[in-house]
């Protein structure tokens, strides 16, 4: 198995455009993970689902991020109106369970510059 | 509030010394812990953990004490090489689950020849 997916590798865009981030999980594995990293917080966890359907939102900053999982082989992170603040590098993980006794896969991540 | 904290930024070893990275946390009811090893434009990958239950797991050169009373954990990679040069990240769970994994900010090694 090629791993997590996630396209495009690096973004740069200009203040107020949209901006869609792209995943594509492992193949039979039921949860799939956004995170973002940051200087200042960390690795922190956007949102997650498990068998395609959102669970916990929690995460989401702001009402400009929205995510969808049309099926168990694609995900995506939008964000609309993109702001200066939203750069950082976007993670996409996936994992059979969702529980630690089984390995949690990152992806090579997006890097989001907003000019 | 970091409930996940390494304080440290950076380490710098020479190799075949032992390094050891700490982390720190503040929520009691974490019962999981992991570390991540992560090169820079790849995404982390796991490295080894332990369960509350227990207070030390070793694999290979690298080992993972956990302090439940200080809420500190550490890591000890013995020998260190080279290409353990990364950041790594401490992490902690209190379901053992992924959707409460709280992650600290990392910690950067360099591993000198």
């Amino acid at each position: 198995d090629a791993g997590v997916i996630q396209s495009p590798r690096h973004e740069v865009t200009e203040m107020g455009q949209e901006v869609t981030l792209r995943c594509k999980p492992i193949s039979g594995h039921d949860y799939l993970f956004w995170y973002r990293q940051t200087m200042m917080r960390g690795l922190e966890l956007l949102i997650y689902f498990n068998n395609n359907v959102p669970i916990d939102d929690s995460g989401m900053p702001e009402d400009r991020f929205s995510a969808k999982m049309p099926n168990a082989s694609f995900s995506t992170l939008k964000i609309q109106p993109s702001e200066p603040r939203d750069s950082a590098v976007y993670f996409c993980a996936s994992s059979p369970t969702g529980w630690t006794n089984e390995k949690l896969f990152f992806g090579s991540g997006t890097q989001l510059s907003v000019l | 509030d970091q409930q996940v904290k390494q304080n440290s930024p950076s380490l710098s070893v020479q190799e075949g010394r032992i390094s050891i990275l700490n982390c720190d946390y503040t929520n009691s009811m974490f019962d999981y812990f992991l570390w991540y090893k992560k090169y820079p434009a790849e995404g982390p990958t796991f490295l080894i953990s332990i369960s509350s239950i227990k207070d030390k797991n070793e694999d290979g050169r690298f080992t993972v004490f956990l302090n439940k009373s200080a809420k500190h954990l550490s890591l000890h990679i013995v020998p260190s090489q080279p290409g353990d040069s990364a950041v790594y990240f401490c992490a902690a769970s209190h379901d053992s689950g992924y959707s409460t994994l709280t992650f600290g900010k990392g910690t950067m090694l360099l591993v000198s020849p």
